[in-house]
């Protein structure tokens, strides 16, 4: 079982729709980072959170350090938008990091 | 323009080669990455630099053979692969802990 968990592995969505992608963790972590990766592998960092909840345009991530979850909202999603959104944690102290398998996102016209 | 930059962005290699990936950022952090992305697998912390000393090994095989010679440039050094190691090697960048900035990647092919 990897320590960073995600759900659904596979979304496909209609433009417009409402989409959440969860992250569960079974460690304890200094930050949550949340990630994009589009075809041909460029990676583009959304998020960093270590409480709360952040917002960016039509992206939200939230964090629940006692539940150990996090989630990543899109609003109002677009074609543009299908993509890997992979989770990741990070620990106190070191540059050590773990990934989740991401979320293949797909939003249909 | 990316702030992080990859040479080459493909290459094929036989198993008796030797080859180096070169990693270069221009956004003046002190921290920098190598990670393995295999199909199907999540992304693997390989090294990491932070002021050009290496601060994490995550038990990869010697065949691999990280080198910082300084805060901006980062490389790796490939001898005697498997084709197991076929795969995309992503470097990145970042200002302490956090955010990261990723390089396009080298998709690595080991025949």
């Amino acid at each position: 079982k990897n320590e960073v968990e995600q759900s659904p592995q596979n979304l496909t969505a209609q433009e417009g729709e409402f989409i959440t992608i969860n992250c569960s963790y079974s460690v304890g972590i200094s930050a949550l980072h949340w990630l994009q990766q589009h075809p041909g592998g460029g990676i583009v960092s959304l998020f960093m959170l270590s409480s709360g909840k952040k917002k960016h345009g039509r992206l939200i991530a939230t964090i629940n350090i006692q539940e150990k979850h996090s989630s990543l909202h899109i609003t109002a999603s677009h074609p543009r938008d299908s993509a890997v959104y992979i989770c990741a944690v990070g620990f106190s102290g070191t540059y050590k990091y773990i990934f989740g398998t991401g979320t293949r996102l797909k939003v249909l016209a | 323009e990316t702030g992080v930059t990859q040479t080459p962005r493909h290459l094929v290699m036989g198993m008796t080669n030797k080859k180096s990936l070169k990693c270069e950022q221009h956004l003046g952090h002190n921290a920098m990455y190598w990670y393995k992305q295999s199909a199907k697998k999540p992304l693997e912390l390989m090294f990491v630099y932070n002021f050009k000393e290496q601060t994490e090994n995550n038990s990869v095989p010697s065949r691999f053979s990280p080198e910082c010679p300084n805060s901006s440039h980062l490389f790796l050094h490939l001898h005697t692969l498997q084709p197991e190691d076929s795969a995309l090697y992503l470097c990145a960048s970042s200002h302490s802990r956090n955010e990261q900035f990723f390089g396009p990647g080298t998709r690595l092919t080991v025949l």
